[in-house]
Order: structure tokens, then C-alpha cells, then sequence
């Protein structure tokens, strides 16, 4: 079974820095998506980044980036110029497909999440 | 643009009640999940649908049950609620099994 792992309960960073959130996996499988979403107090789940694993670049959407390393497992998310809005849980997941009598779908194991606190 | 909306949003049950959680998505998606998140943890997977009229399991489906009558609708249902089963719901739906999955805004259910 796939198992994802935030070993940060709580970051914390200041307006304008840089931080780096932290992510390992666990699988067996080769082909695989990874992704990033923030929590805000609101609760919605809100989609930050995705990373197809064959694709060896990192993926990027404006000031959040991934460190993708495949072969050791580890997934991490950087927020550059950090922003009072970008306070929030946020939890990396792994996406696996899911074969059943049911047919096929998608299965998301999430990592038990990072509070982001942001300072000025 | 709805998305993924979920009924209702807050929810007290007593204990031995029963209750149904509405999911409605205007995507013309064909899978939809339903998740729930313990306080202090990720989200863990209830059920799925590949498509109306079909579902299955996901992690943790002990206690409820699911029906996909439409492509649009997936509503959860709660037989005889338990305090273990406070939570936060989430439903989400994707167009595809590997296509991005969408979720709705939370419903929050305590029991008590």
C-alpha cells in the first residue's frame, strides 16, 4: 500500500521569504501522479501543483515549484515570495489507479499535512 | 461556475440517526468520490463511482452507503450514526481516472 509522509506539522516563514515543504512517499509502481493542495481555514481543497512521475522536469506554477525525486521518493513544494494568503494546511498526495469489479478510477493517499503560518 | 456542491454544509446528528449527504457536479464528470477528514489528518477515501450506476469501496466504507442513479449526483448515505463517524465530507469528481479530481467545499458532521 501507497503511504505518504510529512514529517513538518507546522512551518513557518516570513512575508516575501522562501519556504520548502516536505514530502516522501512509498510505492511499488512506477507510473504514478503526485500533487500538492492547500486547505485553507475554509477547508476547501484546493489544487496548488501536480507531477506526472515520468516526467523528470519539475513541474512549476508561478511562486510554487516541486523538487521531484523519484528514486528517492520525495516530493517537496516551494513557495517563493511567500504572500499573507498562502497561510494554510497544505497536503502532498499520491495518486494511484484503483482496478476494481467496479471499473478503474483514482485513489488519493494523502500525507497528514503541514500548517503554514506566514509572518510579516 | 458550481463545480462540485455539496449539501449541507453543517450537520448535527444524534446518535442512531440517519442522514444522507448530497453531491451534485455540473462537469459531466464521470467519477466521483466521497472522502472524509478526521481532525489533524488527511483524507481517506469512502466510496467511488466510475460512472452512474456503478461504485465500490474505497478505505474506509464501513458505515455508510453510496448510489450513482446520475452522472450528476452522489449522494452518501450515514445508517445509524456513530460519534467515530464526526468528520468533515468531502465530495470530488474527475472526467477521467487520471484527470485532475475536483472537491466540493467540505460538509461538516458532528455526532453526538
Amino acid at each position: 500500500a501507497q503511504t505518504v509522509t510529512q514529517s513538518q506539522p507546522e512551518m513557518s516563514v516570513q512575508e516575501a521569504e522562501t519556504v520548502t515543504l516536505s514530502c516522501t512517499y512509498d510505492t511499488s509502481e512506477s507510473d504514478y501522479y503526485l500533487f500538492w493542495y492547500k486547505q485553507p481555514p475554509s477547508r476547501q481543497m484546493i489544487l496548488v501543483i501536480r507531477q506526472e512521475a515520468y516526467k523528470q522536469q519539475n513541474a512549476t506554477e508561478n511562486r510554487f515549484s516541486v523538487n521531484f525525486q523519484k528514486a528517492a521518493k520525495s516530493f517537496s513544494l516551494k513557495i517563493s515570495d511567500s504572500q499573507l494568503g498562502d497561510a494554510a494546511m497544505y497536503f502532498c498526495a499520491y495518486r494511484s489507479i484503483v482496478r476494481k469489479d467496479a471499473g478503474t478510477a483514482s485513489k488519493l493517499t494523502f500525507g497528514t499535512g503541514t500548517r503554514l503560518q506566514v509572518t510579516l | 461556475n458550481a463545480g462540485v456542491t455539496q449539501t449541507p454544509k453543517f450537520r448535527i446528528l444524534k446518535i442512531g440517526q440517519s442522514m444522507t449527504l448530497q453531491c451534485t457536479q455540473d462537469m459531466n464528470h464521470n467519477y466521483m468520490y466521497w472522502y472524509r477528514q478526521d481532525p489533524g489528518m488527511g483524507l481517506k477515501l469512502i466510496y467511488y463511482s466510475v460512472g452512474a450506476g456503478i461504485t465500490d469501496k474505497g478505505e474506509v466504507p464501513n458505515g455508510y452507503n453510496v448510489s450513482r442513479s446520475t452522472t450528476e449526483d452522489f449522494p452518501l448515505r450515514l445508517e445509524l450514526a456513530a460519534p467515530s463517524q464526526t468528520s468533515v465530507y468531502f465530495c470530488a469528481s474527475s472526467y477521467s481516472s487520471t484527470g485532475t479530481i475536483y472537491f466540493g467545499e467540505g460538509s461538516w458532521l458532528t455526532v453526538v
